[in-house]
């Protein structure tokens, strides 16, 4: 069976400055997806970054990127010059490309400070 | 254009009602996915519609729970009987078709008392 662990539950990160979450993952399987999402306190669940783990490119998506190391099974998020609005909990989440349910982790609630 | 919707937004009900939750997913989306987001069991996967195939029911934690989805566009999570673990916030997602990325609702948050 598949999981994710992110192994913090809790981060902090000052305006402007860059943060990485961390997120491993464990399966077996060969052709799958991984995802970062953002949930605000306003509950909505909003997609940050999208990486196919057989694209050896890394994901960017403006201040978002990716550290995608599929050997490692590791895919942390490293979000640069930091905004008051990144304030949220961030999900890692896998997908199967067979199975299709997103497999998420614990989550890292971040605090953005002025 | 709009983005997944789901009502109500908040309901309260009483250990042993019946409760429907409603999702709207984008329009042309053919996947659609129920999640339960709760405290001790964290974002777990509850079912999942594709098209005309049959649900994927893999993920519902017990014969309480059912779903439906008519039309191939809205659905409806139904809980009977409801217990105090049911508690928890209910989200929808749909999706364009299988494998592509998962847009969320804003969730149905439900109070068991």
């Amino acid at each position: 069976a598949q999981t994710v662990t992110q192994s913090q539950p809790e981060m902090s990160v000052q305006e402007a400055e860059t943060v990485t979450l961390s997120c491993t993952y464990d399966t077996s399987e060969n052709n799958y997806y991984l995802f970062w999402y953002k949930q605000p306190p306003s509950r909505q669940m909003i997609l940050v970054i999208r990486q196919e783990a057989y694209k050896q490119q890394n994901a960017t998506e403006n201040r978002f990127s990716v550290n995608f190391q599929k050997a490692a099974k590791s895919f942390s998020l490293k979000i640069s010059d930091s905004q008051l609005g990144d304030t949220a909990m961030y999900f890692c989440a896998f997908m199967n490309h067979n199975t299709d349910k997103l497999i998420f982790g614990t989550g890292t609630r971040l605090q953005v400070f002025p | 254009g709009a983005g997944v919707s789901q009502s109500p937004s908040n309901k309260v009900t009483e250990k042993g009602k019946d409760v429907e939750l409603r999702c709207d997913p984008i329009s042309g989306h053919t996947a659609l996915y129920w999640y339960r987001q709760s405290l001790g069991q964290g974002l777990e996967f509850l079912i999942y519609f594709q098209g005309n195939s049959a649900p994927d029911k893999s993920g519902l934690p017990s014969d309480r729970f059912s779903a439906e989805r008519t039309g191939g566009s809205v659905s409806t999570l139904t809980i009977q009987r409801t217990q105090q673990e049911d508690s928890a916030v209910y989200l929808c997602a749909s999706s364009l078709a299988p494998a592509e990325t998962q847009y969320f609702g804003p969730g149905t948050r439900l109070l068991v008392l």
